[in-house]
């Protein structure tokens, strides 16, 4: 399996459910990305891991709780989420060695809170 | 402000016409990059070009070519020869800052719609 997969690809959940989406790079990148893009706003960057350390959360709330074992694996922890909540979530990786830094996208997991 | 500005929210074009997709963007670094994104209905996001600050060139790839215009910090995105299978969101993108400190910020998206 080549680039980046992300499971599940939908997901639906209740505000008191706990819940994790998975990501998986096979591209040999050593930083790794959760963005999260809801209608008709841009893609907002939620958090950063360069070589498995967290180098960037952008006030996200805590109710959203990343983990990255490894190079090539990304969490994002879910719990007591809200309906606003309810969005696309995706994944990126790129290799952090230089100042092109295009980022490679999974196909998303697309989440409805209820 | 915004920092990467696309004004047409939606476009409609006929096909094997060119497209332009705009985009402007605002930053006081002098080093920056530039990169245009596809999304499909599928939703998965695919790069498609790249241009960096310092290059003198504008970028191309295939039916991809980046209108690189420094002074006015436009980026605008020209597909030729347009095809169905280009129907899909647009996303500007910009990369700024260094090293670890970088951030990449998209803009709002342009919806382009190839009629047959």
């Amino acid at each position: 399996e080549t680039g980046v997969t992300q499971t599940p690809r939908h997901l639906v959940m209740g505000m008191t459910n706990k819940k994790s989406l998975k990501c998986e790079q096979h591209l040999g990148h050593n930083a790794m990305y959760w963005y999260k893009q809801s209608a008709k706003k841009p893609l907002e960057l939620m958090f950063v891991y360069n070589f498995k350390e967290q180098t960037e959360n952008n006030s996200v709330p805590s109710r959203f709780s990343p983990e990255c074992p490894n190079s090539s694996h990304l969490f994002l922890h879910l719990h007591t989420l809200q309906p606003e909540d309810s969005a696309l979530y995706l994944c990126a990786s790129s290799q952090d060695n230089g100042l092109i830094r295009e980022q490679f996208f999974g196909p998303g997991t697309r989440l409805t809170v209820l | 402000a915004q920092k990467i500005t696309q004004t047409q929210p939606g476009m409609f074009v006929q096909e094997k016409e060119a497209v332009t997709l705009d985009c402007t963007y605002d930053t006081s670094d002098q080093s920056y990059g530039l990169f245009w994104y596809k999304q499909p209905s599928s939703g998965e996001m695919i790069f498609l070009i790249y241009q960096g600050s310092y290059d003198e060139q504008n970028a191309t790839e295939g039916r991809y070519s980046l209108n690189f215009q420094k002074a006015r910090k436009s980026a605008n995105l020209v597909i030729s020869a347009s095809q169905l299978g280009d129907s899909a969101m647009y996303f500007c993108a910009m990369r700024e800052g260094l090293g670890r400190d970088d951030k990449i910020i998209f803009g709002k998206g342009t919806r382009l719609h190839i009629l047959p």
